[in-house]
């Protein structure tokens, strides 16, 4: 069964420095997103993404946060300059239709643990 | 505003018997409805789906209620496994295609 992968699953990084996360979503699949889970806590939205463009963003992703798709496959999310408070799990996720065809199930990886010192 | 929620952030059930896991939302202008099952270091995967114009859906196993006059959301497990225990969240969604999930609730399944 197709996946979303995401690498690394762990990324340990200094305050201040740039990261950058890493997804390879659905081949077949159009809508692309990115969510975080603090520990212990609910899974939260950060952004979705189609057609190159950002479709949605939250409060949480601020103009330290960038999204992109370089190529056909791959889909990451950039921290410019990361806080204490940014260390959670990143969840990539993508669906085959979204916006207002958004009655689509959305598949998630397994997740990047970012941890911020 | 919008939130989505489950009643008990714990249920534990002997193994065999059925569980039942609600959840309550507030967003009536929500019309697509989905239950993710979380394990230990993996991410949401997801297990049912049901669209508001719906108030049941089976899928092996599991089947999901939607009770749109009163906003809630329930997921029943029969004859729930070990493999079952995980934290379950409910998610929502409107017209844009963003997922609000709910706090979770974690089922332990006694042998």
């Amino acid at each position: 069964e197709p996946e979303v992968t995401q690498t690394p699953s762990h990324q340990v990084t200094q305050m201040g420095q740039e990261v950058i996360l890493r997804c390879v979503p659905i081949s077949n699949h159009l809508y692309f997103y990115w969510y975080r889970q603090i520990l212990g806590q609910k899974v939260e939205f950060l952004v979705s993404f189609y057609n190159n463009e950002i479709s949605e963003k939250s409060e949480i992703f601020d103009d330290q946060f960038s999204v992109e798709r370089p190529d056909g496959s791959n889909f990451t999310l950039k921290i410019r300059s990361t806080k204490l408070e940014d260390s959670a799990m990143y969840f990539c996720a993508s669906s085959e239709l979204g916006g207002a065809y958004s009655n689509q199930p959305q598949h998630f990886g397994d997740g990047t643990r970012l941890s911020i010192l | 505003g919008e939130s989505v929620g489950l009643h008990l952030p714990t249920l534990s059930v002997q193994e065999g018997d059925n569980s039942i896991i609600n959840c309550a939302y507030s967003n009536s202008a929500s019309d697509y409805f989905i239950w993710y099952k979380q394990e230990s270091g993996k991410g949401p995967q997801f297990i049912i789906d049901i669209r508001s114009n719906m108030d049941k859906r089976q899928g092996q196993r599991v089947t999901v209620l939607l009770n749109k006059t009163v906003k809630h959301l329930s997921l029943q497990i029969a004859a729930t496994q070990p493999g079952d225990s995980a934290v379950y969240f409910c998610a929502e969604s409107g017209n844009t295609g963003k997922l609000i999930f709910g706090q979770g609730t974690t089922l332990q399944v006694k042998p």
